[in-house]
């Protein structure tokens, strides 16, 4: 089955940039929308942004201006990076794969495959 | 955005007991809305989407309502694995946002 795999820096420091990896196995990237969300300790869950595998992308409005989001077909990976890091930026981060289903005429979305969560410590 | 409220914050129930989670919208957002469940260390996990269609491989005590902006889920007989925090999402507009999180323990 498809399995999703964070990768990337534990520790940035701040002002620099956040940068993840997320590596899917099992199955094809293509076709589908990925997804990154976040969670800093002890709180609730935040989405950052969606990538379609054209290229195509949504980001959160209040993330937007440091957020870039790319894909790579090639070696079925999809990445994230988030610039000038500050303390806030510390958390949790997670990719999911994003299904798009047809319910009676509309087109619904769900992460249904996530990775593990990979913590980013944005710290001197 | 479209602020998602979630109540109660935490819940206290039995094995066996009838658990209900409400979600609601600061607008409509039709039936575009998904529950996930999060344990603790773990990703969140798919329970349900369109507000009442059950993610593959879920098991059927969970079931979903709602339309516009409220919205519940349901656990009609809670298991020893349910204890966990669950979160609502809307997708109906940018950008997705998530309820606070309701902690379901054990009483």
């Amino acid at each position: 089955q498809v399995q999703l795999q964070e990768s990337g820096p534990g520790l940035v420091k701040p002002s620099e940039t956040l940068s993840l990896t997320c590596t899917v196995s099992g199955g094809s990237i293509s076709s589908y929308y990925w997804s990154w969300i976040r969670q800093p300790a002890g709180k609730g869950l935040e989405w950052i942004g969606r990538i379609y595998t054209s290229g195509s992308t949504n980001y959160n409005p209040s993330l937007k201006s440091r957020v870039t989001m790319s894909v790579d077909t090639s070696k079925n990976q999809f990445s994230l990076k988030l610039s000038s890091v500050t303390a806030a930026d510390t958390a949790v981060y997670y990719c999911a794969r994003v299904e798009v289903r047809g319910v009676q005429g509309y087109y619904y979305y769900g992460m249904d495959v996530w990775g593990q969560g990979t913590t980013v410590t944005v710290s001197s | 955005a479209i602020q998602m409220t979630q109540s109660p914050s935490s819940l206290s129930a039995s094995v066996g007991d009838r658990v209900t989670i409400t979600c609601r919208a600061s607008q409509g957002i039709r039936n575009d809305l998904g529950w996930y469940q999060q344990k603790p260390g773990k990703a969140p996990k798919l329970l349900i989407y369109a507000a009442s269609s059950l993610q593959s491989g879920v098991p059927s005590r969970f079931s979903g309502s709602g339309s516009g902006t409220d919205f519940t889920l349901t656990i009609s007989s809670l298991q020893p694995e349910d204890f966990a925090t669950y979160y609502c999402l809307q997708d109906y507009n940018y950008p997705p946002t998530f309820g606070q999180g309701t902690k379901l323990e054990i009483k």
